[in-house]
């Protein structure tokens, strides 16, 4: 079994959709981020999560420590969305070696 | 600005022959890294670096080699004892360990070998 668990794999939206993407870890962690991945290859740092809620325009993550989940929320989506979003986890007493997931891939239609 | 830049972005190679893709940062970050993606796979870590002339081996270090002679660079050589070393290879770099940091990615290099 993974220890970073992410769902969908695969995601098709109309433009405008509300849109959720799920990662679930099995091991205990100091801290979690959201990545994405645009089709060109290139990685971007979402967001970095140890604890509650962060909100960057569209996008909201949420984590839930003690059910070990986390969700990262489009709103008013945008074919400009389309990508893979990649969750990472930091577990407790690691020093940078962190744990990815495989990606969800998303697409966005108009 | 600054940022991370890998170059090149593709790379062709023979079977056999040692290559090296280059990971330059100007973001004065002390921590570097080399990740391996494959399709439908995890990024893997390959070697990390937190200060000059130190590195680590990541979970996936075989047939790979890398120096550290200057904060800002961090080559990594992909020797002909990779038994697959086709793959997207993507280099970043963060402030510290970049667990607890954010990090920043460069545009990557898909290495086919041939």
């Amino acid at each position: 079994k993974n220890e970073v668990e992410q769902s969908p794999q695969n995601l098709t939206a109309q433009e405008g959709e509300f849109i959720t993407i799920n990662c679930s870890y099995s091991v205990g962690i100091s801290a979690l981020h959201w990545l994405q991945q645009h089709p060109g290859g290139g990685i971007v740092s979402l967001f970095m999560l140890s604890s509650g809620k962060k909100k960057h325009g569209r996008l909201i993550a949420t984590i839930n420590i003690q059910e070990k989940h986390s969700s990262l929320h489009i709103t008013a989506s945008h074919p400009r969305d389309s990508a893979v979003y990649i969750c990472a986890v930091l577990s407790g007493g690691s020093q940078g070696n962190l744990i990815f997931g495989k990606g969800t891939k998303l697409s966005v239609k108009p | 600005d600054g940022g991370i830049t890998q170059s090149p972005k593709y790379l062709f190679r023979k079977e056999g022959q040692n290559v090296t893709l280059s990971c330059e940062q100007n973001l004065n970050h002390d921590a570097m890294y080399w990740y391996r993606q494959d399709p439908g796979q995890g990024l893997r870590l390959i070697y990390y670096s937190q200060i000059v002339n130190d590195f680590q081996k990541g979970d996936i270090a075989e047939g790979y080699s890398v120096s550290r002679e200057k904060k800002e660079s961090f080559p990594l050589t992909v020797t002909s004892a990779q038994k697959n070393p086709t793959a997207f290879y993507l280099c970043a770099s963060s402030i510290w360990y970049w667990g607890s940091t954010e990090a920043f990615f460069g545009q990557g290099t898909r290495l086919t070998v041939v």
